[in-house]
């Protein structure tokens, strides 16, 4: 099946920092990519809609200035934590669906992020 | 107002017997239904799905069954094996309206826990 990556799959960072994790789709092409946090015990949650070639859109809730969202190609999609504090330490998830391609969504490996 | 719920939050099986993981829903919307294997720190790999003009579906050990009129599905694991031990997460698509952006949504997943 389709291939979705994710890089990298942890990270450890100082408060105050900026993170960037990536989101490939290898094998096909998607011109548009999603972002889930996940917390423990938790559903995932969607957090924006990463659209290639324009803004990302954002669910409700969800600081656009916390999470900066750039999709410049269509196999790759990166989600940037600008100064990220304790709280912002989660499990970030991306997928993607396949042109053409309708229900399945294909998920990364998922990148857990701590924040010191 | 959760749309799709997974009332067990944890399943404790014998291996070599049948998992049944079930899941609610309320939206009359949907018509695609979708579950999801995670494991932890990796992101969710597709499993089985279900149309709804289906009322069952069939791919090895794995089956998922749909009862509309009780807005109801579930998964069925037979054997269960070891590597089966997961959080599964029941997931519904309303095409053309409703849902998430990502077109799905999640309930919160069912710890399965495969005991030899």
């Amino acid at each position: 099946g389709a291939v979705v990556s994710q890089h990298p799959s942890w990270v450890i960072c100082k408060s105050g920092t900026s993170v960037k994790i990536e989101c490939r789709s290898l094998d096909f092409q998607a011109t548009t990519m999603f972002w889930y946090r996940q917390f423990p015990k938790q559903s995932l949650m969607l957090m924006a809609t990463s659209n290639e070639g324009s803004k990302a859109t954002y669910e409700q809730g969800v600081e656009k200035d916390k999470f900066l969202i750039n999709h410049a190609s269509l196999t790759l999609s990166t989600l940037t934590v600008t100064s990220a504090h304790p709280e912002d330490s989660s499990f970030y998830i991306c997928s993607a669906r396949d042109l053409g391609a309708t229900g399945e969504l294909f998920f990364g490996e998922g990148s857990r992020l701590t924040v010191l | 107002d959760q749309q799709v719920k997974q009332n067990s939050p944890s399943l404790s099986v014998q291996e070599g017997r049948i998992s049944i993981l079930n899941c609610d829903y309320t939206n009359s919307m949907f018509d695609y239904f979708l579950w999801y294997k995670k494991y932890p720190a990796e992101g969710p790999t597709f499993l089985i799905s279900i149309s709804s003009i289906k009322d069952k579906n069939e791919d090895g050990r794995f089956t998922v069954f749909l009862n509309k009129s009780a807005k109801h599905l579930s998964l069925h694991i037979v054997p269960s094996q070891p590597g089966d031990s997961a959080v599964y997460f029941c997931a519904a698509s309303a095409r053309g309206s409703g849902g998430g952006a990502d077109g799905l949504t999640f309930g919160k997943g069912t710890h399965l826990i495969i005991q030899p």
